[in-house]
């Protein structure tokens, strides 16, 4: 079946503007998790959802990283006044709980290039 | 906090020589270790993971790992590595009633023909 999806691919902005970024779990996946991978460095964790909610949010660096998951399944991770240091690759993943559940998939990801 | 360190940041090889990738974790009630692989753009597939029973853990690809509670350690090997091998290894672990996977820096394994 089809894997974790991320839109887009590649995205190149300017300093100070807005980014979304977009995630398109496994289909049933209830878990849903965002991460952040900077150059040379492993992912680091963002947030966590569980359905509709986000039950974790400690990694978000600060109040420009903001994300929604408003109908459980789709989620978006919205970046304001971006920052040269926001650049990396942002990596989504989705879990079936109950199954394995402790199996993170994990899509391509999102490369974001701030200039 | 949990970390994890990922001894080597590369190791190179030649085909057909056995490979370990080294993994140390810091000490907890409770974890559940994790190895997964990352080739060339595209994104991190799952090797294999341990959450209890055996230490010996076998998982896809040929690769196997070693769970040591008194070294903290989750050690990666192959016996015999191919050329395809050649990606990025991340060791990463899982506190018990957390979902949030720590991983390591990473471990670029080059294999050479």
């Amino acid at each position: 079946g089809a894997g974790v999806s991320q839109t887009p691919s590649n995205k190149v902005t300017e300093k100070g503007k807005y980014v979304e970024l977009r995630c398109d779990p496994i289909s049933g996946h209830t878990a849903l998790y965002w991460y952040r991978q900077s150059l040379g460095q492993g992912p680091e964790f963002l947030i966590y959802f569980q359905g509709t909610g986000a039950a974790d949010d400690s990694g978000l660096p600060n109040d420009r990283f903001f994300a929604v998951r408003p109908e459980g399944s789709v989620s978006t991770l919205k970046i304001q006044r971006t920052e040269r240091g926001d650049s990396a690759v942002y990596l989504c993943a989705s879990s079936l709980e109950g199954q394995g559940y402790y199996e993170q998939y994990f899509g391509p990801g999102t490369r974001l290039t701030v200039t | 906090a949990q970390s994890v360190t990922q001894l080597d940041s590369q190791v190179p090889v030649f085909e057909e020589a056995p490979v370990e990738l080294r993994c140390n974790y810091s000490s907890s009630v409770s974890v559940y270790l994790f190895w997964y692989v990352q080739y060339p753009n595209q994104g991190l597939q799952l090797l294999l993971k341990y959450l209890s029973g055996s230490t010996l853990v076998k998982g896809i690809n040929g690769f196997e790992a070693e769970f040591n509670k008194s070294q903290t350690s989750f050690h990666l090997r192959k016996p015999s590595v191919h050329i395809s091998d050649t990606a990025e290894y991340f060791c990463a672990v899982l506190q018990g009633g957390s979902e949030k996977l720590v991983f390591g820096k990473g471990t670029k394994l080059t294999v050479n023909p």
